[in-house]
């Protein structure tokens, strides 16, 4: 079955304990993204990835990391999260550029993550 | 800066009923605009997409049009059921493959 997969789907943590969602797709897509779901505000992308090693700045990348070592995993990285960064959070896949503009992407279930 | 604006922001009909939902956006120069659903403590579905150069895609009970020029979609459900009780979301492609989202328009269907 066709998946985009994070983990954990749940975490509550503490202010400056680094963590990492894993987002991984097992649909051979190039792109890759995040987004972040507050009320208000809407899906806002953080970081997205064309292809491996290959990786840009969404709207809001302030207080994240990603990296895109392999075609399949596309992790992200709070490495002192803040009472700010507690929010749902989403990764989403598609295919290849040219192709993803006629595509829907793909989108995990989400993980809601709790920063107190 | 591209912006989207969804209309309204809830809506509760009883079953049965046809139903419009209302997206904007400011920049016309788009790919393709999507229409998804999120249930709550799901991800997000995708429903239909519609090309730039179209004007109206449909799925079952779904008809969703565009009008890039005007800047403009609509999400028309026909008879609606429960189970269409959900959040649902706009969002247009520019540039990078990237999706700018409305704030979404939250579907109560009632028996």
């Amino acid at each position: 079955e066709a998946q985009v997969t994070q983990n954990p789907r749940y975490l509550i943590t503490v202010t400056g304990k680094k963590l990492t969602v894993t987002c991984s797709q097992n649909m051979n897509h190039e792109y890759m993204s995040w987004y972040r779901q507050d009320p208000g505000l809407g899906l806002r992308q953080i970081y997205y990835s064309m292809n491996v090693e290959v990786t840009d700045k969404g709207d809001v990348p302030e207080g994240y990391k990603v990296s895109r070592k392999e075609k399949r995993n596309f992790p992200l990285i709070l490495e002192s999260p803040s009472p700010n960064q507690t929010s749902l959070y989403f990764c989403a896949s598609s295919s290849a550029f040219r192709q993803s503009l006629n595509q829907p992407q793909h989108f995990g279930d989400g993980t809601r993550l709790s920063i107190l | 800066k591209q912006e989207v604006t969804q209309i309204p922001a809830a809506l509760s009909v009883p079953e049965g009923e046809n139903l419009v939902l209302n997206c904007s956006f400011t920049d016309s120069a788009i790919y393709n605009l999507q229409w998804f659903r999120q249930d709550p403590g799901k991800g997000l579905t995708s429903l239909l997409l519609i090309q730039s150069s179209q004007r109206e895609q449909t799925s079952g009970r779904l008809n969703a049009s565009l009008d890039k020029s005007s800047g403009r979609s609509t999400l028309y459900i026909a008879a609606s059921q429960p189970g269409d009780s959900a959040t649902y979301l706009c969002a247009v492609t520019g540039t990078a493959s990237k999706l700018t989202f409305g704030t979404g328009t939250r579907l109560q269907v009632t028996l």
